[in-house]
């Protein structure tokens, strides 16, 4: 299967930072990616899908001013916390896919981003 | 709106048993598709099998199959021959526009 990479896996930083996450499809190219937040022992919340050059559409209730989405390439999506507080610790996880009108195509995941915020 | 319900929190099974997790799922769409992930203690989410919800005839994938009732909405994961490989969160989900996802069952293997 096609192989989605995050980085970095973990990262540790203090209250009122700012933490960029990147989300690589590795051997394809991919037209949207999804990011997801994952709390623990709890399923998949699904933040943000975005597509490759326009504008990330956000689920109700994430802050899109401070889940910042960029998805520039069809190979690079970052996702950015802006000042970042500790309720914003989670596990965060991308996935990727390719997109045909009408067509399910199989969504990547990469292996996920734990923050930690201090 | 589509929902996703897995009733089971936690299952367990012997090793080189048979386990089935109960999934069941709402919506008005005749066209969809249903999955089931795994996800090991390494966090990486993996597709386990896949349905489409035209097709009658229930997906396999080796000692994973699955039990579509689609008149009930029902999705059911059977792992044959269990192994301690197996021992993950298994999350049910379906998709027409987007992924929507069940809360996971965590199944632990006996050895």
């Amino acid at each position: 299967g096609a192989v989605v990479s995050q980085h970095p896996s973990r990262v540790i930083c203090k209250s009122g930072t700012s933490v960029k996450i990147e989300c690589r499809s590795l051997d394809f190219q991919a037209t949207t990616m999804f990011w997801y937040r994952q709390f623990p022992k709890q399923s998949l919340m699904l933040m943000a899908t975005s597509n490759e050059g326009s504008k990330a559409t956000y689920e109700q209730g994430v802050e899109k001013d401070k889940f910042l989405i960029n998805h520039a390439s069809l190979t690079l999506s970052t996702l950015t916390v802006t000042s970042a507080h500790p309720e914003d610790s989670s596990f965060y996880i991308c996935s990727a896919t390719t997109t045909s009108e009408g067509v399910y195509n199989e969504q990547f995941f990469g292996p996920g981003t734990r923050l930690t915020v201090l | 709106a589509q929902t996703v319900t897995q009733s089971q929190p936690e299952m367990s099974v012997q090793e080189a048993e048979t386990v089935t997790l109960s999934c069941t799922y709402d919506t008005s769409e005749s066209d969809y598709y249903l999955f089931w992930y795994k996800q090991p203690p390494s966090r990486q989410m993996i597709l386990v099998i896949r349905q489409e919800a035209y097709k009658q005839q229930n997906a396999t994938e080796n000692r994973f199959s699955v039990n579509f009732q689609k008149a009930a909405k029902s999705f059911s994961l059977k792992i044959s021959d269990s192994q301690l490989g197996d021992a993950a969160m298994y999350f049910c989900a379906y998709f027409n526009y987007q992924l929507i996802w069940g809360a996971g069952t965590k199944l632990i293997i006996k050895p």
